[in-house]
């Protein structure tokens, strides 16, 4: 079935260093990927999203890559904050049906 | 601020308890969706209305009842719950739901069932 995953469960990084999340689909169908960020005691939060015909966006201070050949998503954190500690989830839209992935910790280390 | 605004932020119900978890956004959405968030899960989703109709529900048990009666508000109808359905309870709203357009999320409910 359809699944979306990431690969590890939690990335520990100095602050002022670049962090990069990764995430794995399996839906060739999906058209459109979005990464969320969940604070604690909050709800996700919207940070970039990408359709299928790029592989690549940036936003501020954040970078979505996408290679649909190898269904591979990741994010890119450039230096990161004690702020960007979160949980991170990646989320693909497929067949009209958004599905999550179970998120990623990141933890910045001051 | 998303823009979604869920009621209660927490929430402590016994298992012979009726509660109603409430949603609301006006931001203009016409697709809203309810969301459950256990620990070490993935988000799963529970039902969705698409211009107030019903269009999809997973399988959730009848003690989950939803409830939308325009496109800004939806509520979550809880009854004889059990200890396992304890966890954060989330809406969200999207501009419809066939659309790829991000979904936006209210802060959560955390539901305690004791």
């Amino acid at each position: 079935g359809e699944s979306v995953g990431l690969h590890l469960p939690t990335l520990s990084v100095q602050e002022g260093d670049n962090s990069i999340i990764n995430c794995a689909y399996s839906n060739s169908a999906s058209d459109y990927f979005i990464w969320y960020k969940q604070e604690s005691g909050k709800g996700p939060q919207f940070i970039i999203d990408i359709r299928s015909n790029m592989d690549k966006r940036q936003g501020q201070r954040v970078t979505v890559l996408l290679n649909k050949t190898v269904k591979h998503l990741s994010l890119q954190i450039a230096a990161t904050q004690p702020g960007d500690s979160a949980v991170y989830f990646c989320a693909e839209r497929g067949n009209n049906r958004l599905a999550f992935g179970k998120g990623n910790q990141v933890v910045v280390i001051p | 601020e998303t823009g979604v605004t869920q009621t209660p932020r927490h929430l402590v119900m016994g298992m012979t308890n009726k509660k109603s978890l409430k949603c609301e956004q006006h931001l203009g959405h016409n697709a809203m969706y309810w969301y459950k968030q256990s620990a070490k899960k993935p988000l799963e989703l529970m039902f969705v209305y698409n211009f107030k109709e019903q269009t999809e529900n997973n399988s959730v048990p009848s003690r989950f009842s939803p409830e939308c009666p325009n496109s800004s508000h939806l509520f979550l109808h809880l009854h004889t719950l059990q200890p396992e359905d304890s966890a954060l309870y989330l809406c969200a709203s999207s501009q419809e739901r066939t659309l790829n357009t991000e979904a936006f999320f209210g802060q959560g409910t955390r539901l305690t069932v004791v």
